[in-house]
């Protein structure tokens, strides 16, 4: 069950920048690290962001992560059509024990 | 380059059992502190849902309420290999199984996915 709260959906025209937003509580994003996945259609999961706002070697710059108390967000710049995918934002729980998911995004490229 | 490749899924009926293997390359899990695993599970049209995971020493090991008392993650270092043991299997564990090179919490996240391997339960 996810208990990091996403939009159900995001578009932007190619080049415009998209936020998303990941709210959760005290016992997850306030207390631990934050990612960000991206899943492009028809494949599996691919970590983007680790440690709140790294990115993992060879994501562009385009993408960004950031967090604030017990939220995160999650922004594409210069978005681009390979873009279009899900993402999913997650941290651990130390109340569960275990990581949460959040309930994903899906961007779209007008 | 690091790779991690699940299999063992397939047809089960309700109340049944599977076990689902994780063979890694390119990696020794014995060698490294940080290499843990999970297991991440996303239901026909769903999000996804973390599962399991299991220390690089194999001592801690975690569950979601979901599964907790019917799953069971276990490593083998000699094999370079996880395992998730389901049984009293429903057809809410219907999903593709991914598997994951993980830290557990730590900085880096879950950086290498596998493909999946599909479970379905239905009689």
């Amino acid at each position: 069950q996810s208990v990091l709260t996403q939009p159900p959906s995001a578009s932007g025209t190619p080049g415009q920048r998209v936020t998303i937003s990941c709210s959760g509580s005290g016992s997850n994003i306030a207390s631990s690290y934050v990612y960000w996945y991206q899943q492009l259609p028809g494949t599996a999961p691919k970590l983007l962001i680790f440690s709140n706002n790294q990115r993992r070697s060879g994501v562009p710059d385009r993408f960004s992560g950031s967090k604030s108390g017990t939220s995160a967000s999650l922004a594409i710049s210069g978005l681009r059509p390979e873009d279009e995918a899900d993402y999913y934002c997650a941290a651990w729980d130390g109340s569960l024990s275990g990581y949460v998911f959040g309930t994903g995004t899906k961007v779209t490229v007008l | 380059e690091v790779q991690v490749l699940e299999s063992g899924g397939g047809l089960v009926q309700p109340g049944g059992s599977l076990r689902l293997s994780c063979a890694a390359s390119g990696l020794t899990f014995s060698t490294y502190g940080t290499d843990a695993m999970s297991w991440v599970r996303q239901a026909p049209g769903k999000g996804l849902e973390w599962v399991s995971g299991i220390s690089g020493s194999g001592r801690r090991t975690y569950y979601a309420d979901s599964v907790k008392g019917r799953f069971t993650i276990s490593r083998d270092d000699s094999k370079n290999t996880v395992y998730l043991q389901m049984n009293s299997l429903t057809d809410d564990d219907t999903a593709l199984y991914y598997c994951a090179k993980d830290s557990l919490g730590g900085p880096h996240g879950m950086d290498v996915w596998g493909q999946g391997t599909t479970v379905t339960v239905s009689s």
